[in-house]
């Protein structure tokens, strides 16, 4: 079936560096992607959103890129800080007729940022 | 503030006792999920409704159940038939048309003694 999934399950940065978080999909319908950020024993935090007639989007400190010729997404967080470590999720969404409202959602890389 | 609530945070379930996991929201969405997590793992949707007097399976329905009788309310109940019930549980919200994201309550923690 269709899915989303990320490459890397863990990543661990230096404070202060950038970081790149990957995930591939494979639903070429897809028109909207979300990242998201969950701390632990909480629930998911939205963070950027992406529609799929744009390949890039800038919020405060983090930027997302949508390739859509080799449908991967990415989320580059500049300047870490030890707040980021938490595990980020990327999720799609098909098409209205499709999906309705439904997201897919990918298994999650852990985040670690050491000071 | 706006926002979702489930309640309670952490609940504990007997063997071959249904228990009722709490969501409410105030954000006036039309669209309500709930979600199961397992350690380490990402988000599986159980059940979804898109509109009150309505809602759909999601892709492990089996061994619970939903009602929702109004928009801002959306119970789920794990039932004795879930025979694997521990797990992280989250409910989302959003608008239903449109490109939004979905909003998500802190979660109850189940646990079985």
């Amino acid at each position: 079936g269709e899915s989303v999934g990320l490459h890397l399950p863990t990543l661990s940065v230096q404070e202060g560096d950038n970081s790149i978080i990957n995930c591939a999909y494979s639903n070429s319908a897809s028109d909207y992607f979300i990242w998201y950020k969950q701390e632990s024993g909480k629930g998911p935090q939205f963070i950027i959103d992406i529609r799929s007639n744009m390949d890039k989007r800038q919020g405060q400190r983090v930027t997302v890129l949508l390739n859509k010729t080799v449908k991967h997404l990415s989320l580059q967080i500049a300047a870490t800080q030890p707040g980021d470590s938490a595990v980020y999720f990327c999720a799609e969404k098909g098409s209205q007729e499709t999906s309705g409202s439904r997201l897919t959602f990918g298994e999650g890389t852990q985040l670690t940022v050491n000071p | 503030d706006g926002g979702i609530t489930q309640s309670p945070k952490y609940l504990f379930r007997k063997e071959g006792q249904n228990v009722t996991l709490s969501c409410e929201q105030n954000l006036n969405h039309d669209a309500m999920y709930w979600y199961r997590q397992d350690p380490g793992q990402g988000l599986r949707l159980i059940y979804y409704s898109q509109i009150v007097n309505d809602f759909q399976k999601g892709d492990i329905a089996e061994g619970y159940s939903v009602s929702r009788e109004k928009k801002e309310s959306f119970p789920l109940t794990v039932t004795s038939a879930q025979k694997n019930p521990t797990a992280f549980y989250l409910c989302a919200s959003s608008i239903y048309r449109g490109n939004q994201p979905q909003h998500f309550g802190d979660g109850t923690r189940l646990s079985i003694l």
